[in-house]
């Protein structure tokens, strides 16, 4: 298809990992990335992969790309309440990213206490 | 703070006027993209200028338009507004013309009566 895909809900415990998965499309996608949005907040980009990268660290997050499937996670680990919020991930399409981002339609991330 | 300005905040107008959105992308930032956000459709890419000039073209309306200034912000503008066009519209901006990562503004919320 030609949609990036996210599952819309994902609920863990305060203090567990957090993975958000999401299948993208465009095979010649040079950069993915992971953005977090707010309740009434604009989108922070949070991480993002190059596609000659299987893999991605940056203190708490972890990323993990899967060229083969076109397949993309989000690690986030010791999940927090601050973490609570919806969670995009968005491929860079066309030549040199001219057609701009194309987006999942989200991951809402819940915290159980 | 992504360092990308979007003015206003909140836009409350009625069924067939126009309105005028605002960006002003990150210091140094050459390209501004346009985004909308809303329930139905997600977030889609509109449209994006790079040091002026328009560089490519997603699900616009021909009802929308947009242009990029010498000082390099960019304005949205939406015309003949339906009750459809509310949304939430973000703008973001990258270093150059495209595959890098985009700094999004806070969005300004449309709502049409």
């Amino acid at each position: 298809g030609e949609d990036v895909e996210q599952s819309l809900f994902l609920s863990v415990r305060e203090g567990d990992s957090s993975v958000i998965n999401c299948t993208y499309t465009d095979s010649s996608s040079t950069y993915l990335y992971w953005y977090k949005q707010e309740p009434g907040a604009g989108l922070q980009l949070l991480t993002y992969i190059f596609s000659n990268m299987d893999m991605k660290q940056d203190q708490r997050l972890t990323v993990l790309l899967n060229k083969k499937d076109k397949h993309l996670s989000l690690r986030i680990a010791d999940t927090q309440t601050g973490d609570s919020a919806i969670y995009f991930c968005a491929e860079s399409r066309g030549r040199r990213g001219a057609d701009g981002l194309t987006f999942g339609k989200g991951t809402h991330l819940i915290i159980q206490p | 703070d992504s360092g990308v300005t979007q003015t206003p905040k909140h836009l409350i107008t009625a069924t067939g006027q126009r309105v005028t959105l605002r960006c002003s992308p990150r210091s140094g930032d050459l390209s501004v993209y346009w985004y909308q956000q809303s329930l139905d459709q997600g977030l889609q890419f509109l449209i994006q200028y790079y040091n002026g000039e328009e560089r490519a073209k997603g699900n616009i309306l021909e009802r929308f338009s947009a242009q990029q200034f010498p000082d390099l912000h960019s304005e949205l503008n939406l015309s003949s507004l339906e009750l459809g066009d509310s949304a939430l519209y973000f703008c973001a901006s990258s270093q150059f013309e495209g595959n890098e990562p985009q700094h999004f503004g806070d969005g300004t919320r449309l709502s049409i009566l």
